[in-house]
């Protein structure tokens, strides 16, 4: 299994641009999230996914639009790139609590993230 | 004390000592916790974990404690060696509409010092 996998690794963008990030899983999951990871501080969520076709707001959405067509891919678009979404992102999945797992551990496992700067 | 902003909080231990990192959460009604390792350009790993209904919980050299009075963690690290050296998250669970999601500390640094 290659877990969660994240593509670009990184990317360079002019403000306005416009780009999409792939995050992909092969474990199953119900659950996917995107987070952004700025200096100095912990993880922030940007969108997150209960499953294929639903999509949800996260602590900070704006800018951001979101895509679960498939249950193993959760996207991740810009519409018009700004500086201020120069940050790391990282995508992380996890089963769906009640699906009959009996199982201590509920953890999200995270993808290695996408170094993304904004000119 | 711990602050939020550009400078994560460091903890430098010697290698070989014990480490102890702590994290206050939020939500009084949260009901399951973890913490994560993240070691530089690489994502957050899974380390451990526990669940409301406990105060303690040991792996393999390390201990999270609960203290749901005071919506206290800790990760306690025995031996601490320089693999060990990496920022540390805690993350609490908390329950929407649709699920569950976690929120996550600011993260401390850990350097092991030889």
């Amino acid at each position: 299994n290659a877990g969660v996998t994240q593509t670009p690794k990184f990317r360079v963008l002019k403000t306005g641009q416009s780009m999409t990030l792939l995050c992909a899983q092969d474990m199953n999951h119900e659950y996917m999230y995107w987070y952004r990871q700025d200096p100095g501080m912990g993880l922030r969520l940007i969108h997150y996914s209960v499953g294929e076709g639903t999509t949800a707001k996260g602590e900070v959405p704006d800018g951001y639009n979101v895509s679960r067509l498939k249950k193993q891919n959760f996207l991740l678009g810009l519409e018009s790139a700004a500086p201020s979404q120069t940050s790391v992102y990282f995508c992380a999945s996890r089963y769906r609590m009640g699906d009959g797992r009996s199982s201590f551990t509920d953890t999200q496992y995270f993808g290695p993230g996408t170094r993304l700067t904004v000119l | 004390g711990e602050s939020v902003g550009l400078h994560l909080p460091t903890l430098s231990v010697q290698e070989g000592d014990n480490s102890i990192i702590n994290c206050a959460y939020s939500n009084s009604a949260s009901d399951y916790f973890i913490w994560y390792k993240q070691e530089s350009g690489k994502g957050p790993q899974f380390i451990i974990d526990i669940r409301s209904n406990m105060d303690k919980r040991q792996g393999q050299r390390v201990t999270v404690l609960l203290n749901k009075t005071v919506k206290h963690l800790s990760l306690q690290i025995a031996a601490t060696q320089p693999g060990d050296s990496a920022v540390y998250f805690c993350a609490e669970n908390m329950r929407d509409n649709y699920g569950q999601n976690f929120v996550f500390g600011p993260g401390t640094r850990l350097s092991v010092l030889p």
